[in-house]
């Protein structure tokens, strides 16, 4: 079964600083992942999505993430944090190679200090 | 902006009460998804349509009934709830063909209070 797992239930980091919000996925066949990005009392917006190719992928707000298959890891990264980026952050991957829904880790709360 | 739109965004209802949440998209996405969420924890799949059918009940309580009416619309119909489901309702929508790997759009939710 497809699934991924988030470490980490908080992160704090102080605005300027670099950030870096961990997953790790298991999946059978290609990885289809995906990080989204919640606002209290929001629905999920997305940030940015592997499928194929370019292990460095760049998203939303400035938000990159790099997908490492050695290490089944596809963390998401910022190289200088703001306070606005405090919220929660939601690793996902595909159910099935042929479906489409997602399925969601159990989130990481990013806390950027002023 | 959201252009998947969630109604009503708050509905509080009785235990005995039959209510619907509805959900609207106008981006030509032919598979759309109901999801619970509750506060602070990832959102849980309920069902999937793909072009209008349903693809995925997750074990769902049949005291949720969703529909499809067109490719637009999904319903999630709502009837005889218990308190422990009072939660965030997510609705999304994706691309749905052979090949897509198009991510989820979702509304803003309907937060339900059950009482």
């Amino acid at each position: 079964a497809q699934s991924v797992a988030q470490p980490e239930d908080q992160v704090n980091v102080a605005e300027g600083n670099p950030l870096t919000v961990k997953c790790t996925y298991s999946v059978s066949g290609n990885p289809y992942l995906f990080w989204y990005v919640q606002y209290p009392n929001r629905g999920l917006q997305f940030l940015l999505k592997y499928i194929t190719g370019d292990n460095l992928v760049k998203g939303s707000y400035g938000f990159e993430a790099e997908f490492n298959k050695s290490q089944t890891s596809f963390h998401l990264k910022k190289p200088s944090a703001l306070v606005s980026d405090s919220a929660l952050y939601f690793c996902a991957v595909r159910v099935s190679q042929a479906g489409t829904a997602l399925i969601f880790g159990k989130g990481t709360t990013l806390s950027v200090s002023s | 902006d959201t252009e998947v739109t969630q109604t009503p965004k708050h509905l509080v209802m009785g235990m005995t009460n039959k209510k619907s949440l509805k959900c609207e998209q106008h981006m030509g996405h032919r598979a759309m998804y109901w999801y619970k969420q509750k506060a602070k924890k990832p959102p849980e799949l309920m069902f999937v349509y793909s072009y209008e059918k349903l693809s995925i009940n997750e074990s769902v309580p049949s005291r949720f009934s969703p529909e499809c009416p067109n490719s637009s619309l999904l319903n999630l119909h709502l009837h005889a709830l218990q308190p422990e489901d009072s939660a965030l309702y997510l609705c999304a929508s994706s691309q749905q063909r052979t090949g897509s790997t198009g991510e989820l759009f979702f509304g803003e939710g309907s937060r339900l209070t059950v009482l």
